[in-house]
């Protein structure tokens, strides 16, 4: 299976500190058509997990544009340019380019 | 409004079977792939299985097969997974998720079903 590397385990931030979140692959998740399946979610304390990013850089339904997704192949990245107080849970990186689909173990936000 | 409701969890002793559902709303059900998607207590995410769209296809990860059976009712908007011969290790939060139709996968989850197997 593939694994994903998340960086790192626990982040503490300032409202309006600009943060990162680094997903690094086993294996190159770009397939044989060109794609990369990298997405992210966000799961708020005591909710169900949200999906943020998707295909590596796009922004899903209803995100606020303060999040931004990046990377390549094996190294990926989540940036956080301005966090606000409803930013804090578990952030994830799962990816499906490969069977079965798998995902990062977490990067916890706090709020300072 | 998407909205996928689950049910059908609770404390189940080991061995024990358990059937938990998804009832869709909000958007044409028939059109997109579903998926079952665990969290153990204080773990991480675990995707276990998804069914194609008409279910004639399915998918799960290797710690279910034989064990696990994902299926769905487009005439009722509903998921299922029948979980068998349950494991203390198959204790957790299932979330019932949808595929996006441009996005991938999970772009809509449940709020979460518990499943706890205890003797």
């Amino acid at each position: 299976d593939v694994v994903l590397t998340q960086t790192p385990s626990t982040l503490s931030a300032t409202i309006g500190q600009s943060v990162s979140i680094s997903c690094r692959s086993s294996q190159s998740l770009l397939d044989s058509a060109g794609n990369t399946y990298l997405y992210w979610y966000l799961q708020r304390p005591g909710q169900s997990p949200q999906l943020l990013i998707y295909l590596v850089s796009n922004l899903g339904s209803g995100v606020p544009n303060r999040f931004s997704g990046s990377g390549s192949g094996t190294d990926f990245t989540l940036k956080i340019s301005g966090v606000e107080a409803e930013d804090l849970g578990v952030y994830y990186c799962m990816q499906a380019t490969h069977a079965p689909f798998t995902f990062g173990s977490g990067t916890k936000l706090e709020i300072k | 409004e998407v909205q996928l409701v689950e049910s059908g969890g609770g404390l189940v002793q080991p061995g024990r079977s358990l059937k938990l559902s998804c009832a869709a709303s909000g958007f044409t059900y028939s059109n997109y792939v579903m998926a079952w998607v665990r969290q153990a207590p204080t773990k991480g995410l675990e995707w276990v299985a998804s069914i194609s769209t008409g279910g004639g296809n399915t998918y799960y990860r290797d710690s279910v097969k034989g064990r696990f059976t994902i299926s769905r009712d487009n005439a009722k908007n509903t998921l299922y997974l029948q979980i068998d011969s349950l494991r203390s290790e198959d204790t957790a939060t299932y979330y019932c998720a949808k595929d996006g139709e441009n996005t991938g996968p999970f772009d809509y989850w449940g709020q979460g079903v518990m499943v706890t197997v205890s003797s």
